[in-house]
């Protein structure tokens, strides 16, 4: 059973950058599956910010594209966020979740974790 | 750009009857190089993460309830809960998936609740 954990600080001042790592157990990273990441401003709906493959190759959301950066290190079965010039509208939960193979959907997903913007 | 609309934003059905949560696209989310709508549909339930309910626009996710059913095709699409439960109290939404260049957008979510 393959599960996600995200980790990092949950508080970041403004301006700075926000840097959240996702921890794979129970499978391989370097499967053919794609890693997402998925952010949820408190009491609003869901917005996906980007992928990386297992090869390294990056898809992001183009609202955010210019301040995302999406890395893998397969050695240590994990993949990771950083979205630099972080402001208040950046305050949300942010999961990590598994692309289901060919399926263009998120069939496993991190329990997440919140990130508040502020000074 | 492409835009989906979900709808309705809420929704009140007694115990035992049908919900139904409709999802429309302004582009069509038929992928042609396998023939199958790029249209997803996820459970919320307060302080989850999303579940993944129907892929594809109608294959259900192993574990999840045949009382769960997705439909449509193209452009508009529907997720009915059939003999609703206390357990399906929630927010669904929906997501789609188009490229190029490779975007998932997800609806604006619909919350159910028992009237």
């Amino acid at each position: 059973q393959v599960q996600l954990q995200e980790s990092g600080p949950g508080l970041v001042k403004p301006s700075g950058t926000l840097s959240l790592t996702c921890a794979v157990t129970g499978g391989s990273i370097s499967n053919s599956n794609w890693w997402s990441w998925v952010r949820q401003p408190p009491g609003k709906g869901l917005e996906w910010i980007g992928e990386i493959s297992h090869s390294g190759t990056t898809n992001y959301n183009p609202s955010l594209k210019s301040r995302v950066t999406i890395s893998i290190d397969k050695s240590k079965n994990q993949f990771s966020l950083k979205v630099i010039s972080v402001t208040a509208a950046d305050t949300a939960v942010y999961y990590c979740a598994r692309d289901l193979d060919a399926a263009a959907a998120f069939d496993y997903w991190g329990q997440g974790t919140l990130v508040t913007v502020s000074s | 750009d492409i835009v989906m609309t979900q709808s309705p934003d809420s929704l009140a059905v007694s115990l035992g009857e049908r919900a139904t949560i409709n999802c429309k696209s302004s582009q069509s989310l038929l992928y042609r190089s396998n023939n199958k709508n790029l249209l997803a549909w996820y459970q919320q339930r307060p302080g989850q993460p999303p579940k993944l309910l129907i892929y594809w626009a109608s294959t259900r996710e192993s574990g999840v309830p045949d009382r769960f059913s997705g439909s449509g095709s193209g452009t508009d699409f529907t997720l009915t809960i059939s003999r609703l439960q206390a357990e399906d109290v929630a927010v669904y939404y929906c997501q789609q998936y188009y490229s190029p260049p490779p975007l998932y957008t997800f609806g604006q979510g619909t919350k159910l609740e028992i009237k």
